[in-house]
């Protein structure tokens, strides 16, 4: 597509369940990056793709965050066992590559609600 | 971590005036951006700054990297209605993963 694409813009879940948020990067872009915004703040990151494999995923808050990349394109970050604290707006990047070869674009976010 | 502080955290400006955010950084960086996020979306790149002492123009905006490397400002000249939002300065590591450090954020709205 011609820009990151996220799904689902939205989302409300009940604390505890378990929810999967989806990022189509811009096709060829190599590099694959999550960052959380949380009301009223700047950005903060996740995880890096490069490829299928993440060789940083020193962001992830804790181990009940996960996510996944297949096929060097789409990547779905998973939160289980929801807590309130959780509630953000999860944005998903993508850039040609990690070298420096161009900076990173933006998809518009999902935001997460836990009840 | 590295520390990023950006100010102000909100302007309120009459359409016309000019404008005016900065960034400071605990640490050298060789990369400085300047990102504009309106309501619903994602930040869209305004400015990649890659040199101390760099001057880039977008328009009209102006951003520089500063010569120390520990800083940068972004001016908004002539300001329009369309400038509302927030705008996020932001460091890339210097790492293979390139990951941002976002500042806080400067939430501007024009009045008419």
């Amino acid at each position: 597509g011609a820009g990151v694409s996220q799904s689902p813009s939205n989302k409300v879940t009940e604390k505890g369940k378990d929810v999967e948020l989806r990022c189509d990067p811009i096709s060829g872009h190599t590099a694959l990056y999550w960052y959380r915004q949380s009301l009223g703040q700047g950005l903060e990151f996740l995880i890096y793709f490069q490829g299928n494999s993440a060789p940083d995923k020193s962001g992830l808050p804790s181990d009940r965050f996960s996510a996944e990349r297949t096929g060097g394109s789409v990547s779905t970050l998973t939160i289980q066992r929801t807590q309130q604290e959780d509630s953000a707006v999860y944005l998903c990047a993508s850039s040609p590559s990690s070298g420096g070869a161009g900076p990173q674009h933006f998809g518009d976010g999902t935001r997460l609600s836990i009840l | 971590g590295q520390q990023l502080n950006q100010s102000p955290q909100s302007m309120f400006i009459q359409e016309g005036e000019d404008v005016s955010m900065n960034c400071t950084s605990s640490s050298i960086f060789n990369t400085w951006l300047w990102y504009k996020q309106e309501p619903g979306e994602g930040p869209v790149l305004l400015i990649a700054l890659y040199k101390a002492g760099e001057l880039t123009s977008n328009g009209r905006l102006t951003a520089q990297f500063g010569i120390t490397r520990k800083d940068s400002f972004l001016n908004i000249s002539a300001s329009i209605p369309s400038d509302v939002g927030i705008y996020f300065c932001a460091l890339e590591s210097s790492g293979s993963a390139r990951q941002l450090t976002f500042g806080s954020g400067t939430q501007l709205t024009v009045l008419p």
